[in-house]
């Protein structure tokens, strides 16, 4: 009964190729987020979805597409994958007002590009 | 330049020794300030979660301080186990309508038996 999954745990492609990663919480909460854990292991936003509607969209490539089909799912999808999106994805989710409200995490998917 | 700098980097205890991390922002206005605990190969769990109007909050044998003054906060473990090995990191959220939060790099702690 995990709170927030993630799939898959690891991913490993070519460059070039396109890839999506998908993320589920059965929290019952109405925000989702992606985030990025680069080599320095710092965690930086890319997206954030309130009730399917976007609310974050920091300064990514537009190769990377978030799609939110309910409040429970959101999936990242990425295009022509570069050798810089190598890194660990993860997703969370919280409830009621994002600045105050705790995010629960998944435990993320390793992304190597070849 | 990161908003949120921790140290150090790395710290190194014997179980049973008592520790204290380190945190400094600069975010400015800030809502919050949360220190979450990350197991190798797992998402963060959040510790503790202060506003800028409380000095300490206490989960079990952690206690977070914040001084909103001096914009320092310090995450302290008493009578470490080897669960503890862990990185802890220090998140500050901005009061803005960015609902940003700005993660630190994280202290990675390792506790010897």
């Amino acid at each position: 009964d995990t709170a927030v999954s993630q799939t898959p745990k690891y991913l490993v492609t070519q460059m070039g190729n396109d890839k999506s990663i998908k993320c589920e919480q059965n929290l019952g909460h109405d925000t989702m987020y992606w985030y990025k854990q680069d080599s320095k292991k710092f965690l930086k936003i890319m997206f954030s979805y309130n009730n399917k509607e976007l609310i974050i969209n920091e300064t990514v490539p537009n190769r990377f597409s978030p799609k939110s089909p309910d409040k429970a799912h959101l999936n990242l999808h990425i295009n022509s994958l570069e050798l810089g999106d190598s890194a660990v994805y993860f997703c969370a989710s919280s409830q009621g007002d994002p600045q105050r409200s705790l995010q629960h995490f998944g435990d993320g998917t390793r992304l190597s590009i070849l | 330049k990161n908003q949120v700098e921790q140290s150090p980097q790395s710290l190194i205890i014997l179980e049973g020794k008592n520790c204290t991390l380190q945190c400094n922002y600069t975010v400015s206005p800030f809502s919050n300030l949360r220190w979450y605990k990350q197991d190798t190969g797992r998402g963060p769990v959040s510790l503790t979660i202060m506003t800028f109007s409380e000095n300490t909050k206490s989960n079990g044998r952690y206690t977070a301080t914040l001084d909103a003054d001096t914009k320092q906060s310090s995450l302290h473990i008493t009578a470490s186990q080897l669960s503890d090995s862990a990185s802890y990191i220090c998140v500050v959220s901005a009061m803005d309508s960015s609902y940003k939060l700005i993660f630190g790099s994280g202290t990675r702690l390792l506790v010897r038996p």
